[in-house]
């Protein structure tokens, strides 16, 4: 079964402070995804990757960086956190989109 | 930006009764139709990856459809159990290389 890791699953950090998210996923996956979860809004995306070291920005990618150095691995980043950014922070991966995609167990974040 | 539709928001039958909703997408830079199940406190879960205009597809009592040309595909369950209380979800893999999600569709089933 593929796994895919969050780091976290509760986490709580102060304005301005820098917020990494981590995710790994364990089948050789080349797309990688970050979404948040808001009440009414659905699933929106932050940002995705379909190669070590490439990027793409999706929907909502403001005040976000990401990072791949692994294939593994996909980081998402808050550069200075803010209240605006409390949500539910879900990663995910798939191999093409023919093949479902695999979701981790979400990060619930709250910046106080 | 693709516009994934889903109606309804949300629903709320009895056990037993038969449902269906629907997810409604730009027919053209189609290339896949994916369906998930989102259970409070879990990740969303796979129930179907649909590609070809006229697909059907069955796990148990859920089924789904797929009209590319009109830019439809409908969820059915057959006999809603109270376990099948979740949020439903529609996404479309499109030109972009990435799965747009619609809202989805809450469904609850009481006894």
């Amino acid at each position: 079964d593929v796994k895919v890791t969050q780091s976290s699953r509760y986490l709580v950090k102060r304005t301005g402070e820098k917020v990494f998210l981590e995710c790994v996923q364990d089948m050789d996956h080349e797309n990688m995804f970050w979404y948040r979860q808001d009440p009414g809004l659905g699933l929106r995306l932050i940002y995705f990757s379909y190669d070590v070291k490439m990027k793409e920005k999706g929907d909502i990618p403001e005040g976000y960086s990401v990072s791949r150095e692994k294939k593994e691995r996909f980081s998402l980043i808050l550069e200075s956190a803010s209240t605006n950014q409390t949500s539910m922070y879900l990663c995910a991966s798939l191999t093409g989109s023919n093949q479902p995609q695999h979701f981790g167990d979400g990060t619930r974040l709250s910046i106080l | 930006i693709l516009n994934v539709e889903q109606s309804p928001q949300s629903l709320h039958v009895q056990e037993g009764d038969s449902t269906n909703f629907t997810c409604s997408f730009p027919s053209s830079n189609f290339y896949a139709l994916h369906w998930y199940r989102w259970e409070t406190a879990k990740s969303p879960e796979a129930l179907f990856v649909m590609t070809l205009n006229g697909d059907e597809k069955k796990k148990g009592r859920i089924s789904a459809t797929l009209n590319t040309k009109e830019g439809y595909s409908y969820l059915y369950i057959k006999g809603s159990q109270p376990e099948d209380s979740a949020t439903y979800l529609c996404a479309l893999w499109g030109t972009a290389s990435k799965l747009t999600f619609g809202t989805g569709t809450r469904l609850q089933v009481t006894l």
